[in-house]
Order: C-alpha cells, then structure tokens, then sequence
C-alpha cells in the first residue's frame, strides 16, 4: 500500500511570511494527525481529524495555525504569519485503528529565518 | 496528568544488548508504543504493547507492567543501523499518542 505523502520536503521562509504543507493519508485511514516536532524533543499533536471532524485541536496555536481536511481524505496545514520558534519537521500521520500504531509521512522540514 | 519519561541518550556496543526503559502516567491508558526514528526521518512503528508481558519480535523486544507504569525496549545483536532515537509514547483513548523526547541511542564498534 502507498504510505503518507506529504509535500513540500523543505521549506525556508522569511518570518511574518506564510506557509502551507499538504498530506495524503494512506487509503481507508480515517484518522488523520499533524504534529510539530522540533529538534530533540518528541512530536508533539497539532490537530487530529476524524474524518473531517475535528478530534483534538488544543495545542494548535489558533491565532497563527489552521488546518483543514476537506471530504475526509487529504489534509492541509498553514502557517500565517510564521514565527522564528515554528522551525520545526511537521509530521503528518494516519491510522486505521490503535493496534496498528500510526504510520508518519515523511514530513516537512520548515525553517524560519 | 500525562507524562512519559525515558533516558536522554545511551551508548552501546556493536554485537551487544541494551534496554531502553519508559515509564509513563496517562490517563485512559489504551497501551504503548516503541517508534524508531533515525536522524532526519520520520517515526517508524517497532512494537504495540496492551496486555503485561514480553513481545519478542526477532532483534526486538518490548515489555510492558501496567501496574508499575513501566515498559522497555531490548534491542539484541546490535548492529550499527540500530543507532537511532526510540521513542516510547502511551496510547489514550481517541487513538492519540502521549510521546516521551526519545532516547538516542548511539552503537559503537
């Protein structure tokens, strides 16, 4: 089966500047997640979808996040304006159920400079 | 509360054994997770763990004691590939992670 795309692999943007990452769950996952992770710590949960729902969104700073998960399936993360302390990787995930653990895209490497 | 704590780096030699311990609190605790990730890449899932007990699963073992809030990783028959962060992270219910830093763990030959 095809694992997570996420798209892009890197990004460098000026601070102030906006950005946007993008996942494609794996087939049939209905639950799809972002994390932050930032150099040496573990990732830490932005949102969770349940399909298109909205599971869990404490973490996610709203004044400056956003994310979306349109007819369920691929997800869209954004970033606007963007701040020197949000150069992280941004790993995106799926899951069919718990046993199966989640499977990570290869995330986006995003640096703010 | 949650909380998950596992060493900050270990070191180990090439051929040898090492355990990897994680202790947790998590409330609504629905089991634990070992991830390996190597510098640069992405979490990749090792070992689910539900039930007390040992999970062998060739090189790798996991155990878990619910009673104690406690699980480790045993890694055998090192080998340099296995130079990696592993992170142990305790499952709640709504299928979320809770995620410990990792433990970078560094083999030497």
């Amino acid at each position: 089966e095809a694992g997570v795309a996420q798209s892009p692999r890197y990004k460098i943007i000026e601070k102030r500047q906006s950005v946007a990452f993008w996942c494609n769950p794996i087939s049939g996952h209905a639950t799809l997640y972002w994390y932050q992770q930032i150099l040496g710590q573990g990732p830490k949960l932005l949102i969770q979808f349940q399909n298109n729902g909205v599971v869990d969104d404490s973490q996610l700073p709203k004044d400056r996040f956003s994310a979306e998960r349109l007819k369920g399936v691929d997800s869209t993360l954004k970033i606007q304006p963007a701040k020197l302390e949000d150069s992280a990787v941004y790993l995106c995930a799926s899951s069919l159920d718990i046993t199966g653990g989640y499977t990570f895209g290869s995330g986006t490497r995003l640096t703010v400079v | 509360g949650q909380n998950i704590d596992q060493p900050t780096e270990m070191t180990a030699t090439e051929g040898a054994i090492v355990q990897i311990n994680c202790t947790y609190q998590t409330s609504g605790f629905n089991g634990l997770f070992w991830y390996q990730q190597h510098a640069g890449e992405a979490p990749t899932f090792l070992s689910y763990n539900v039930l007390d007990g040992l999970e062998e699963k060739g090189r790798f073992s996991s155990f878990l004691s619910r009673s104690k809030g406690y699980s480790y990783l045993l890694l055998k028959e090192l080998q340099m590939k296995d130079s990696a962060s592993y992170l142990c992270a305790g499952a709640r219910g709504n299928y979320q992670l809770i995620w410990g830093a990792g433990t970078k763990l560094i083999i030497k030959p």
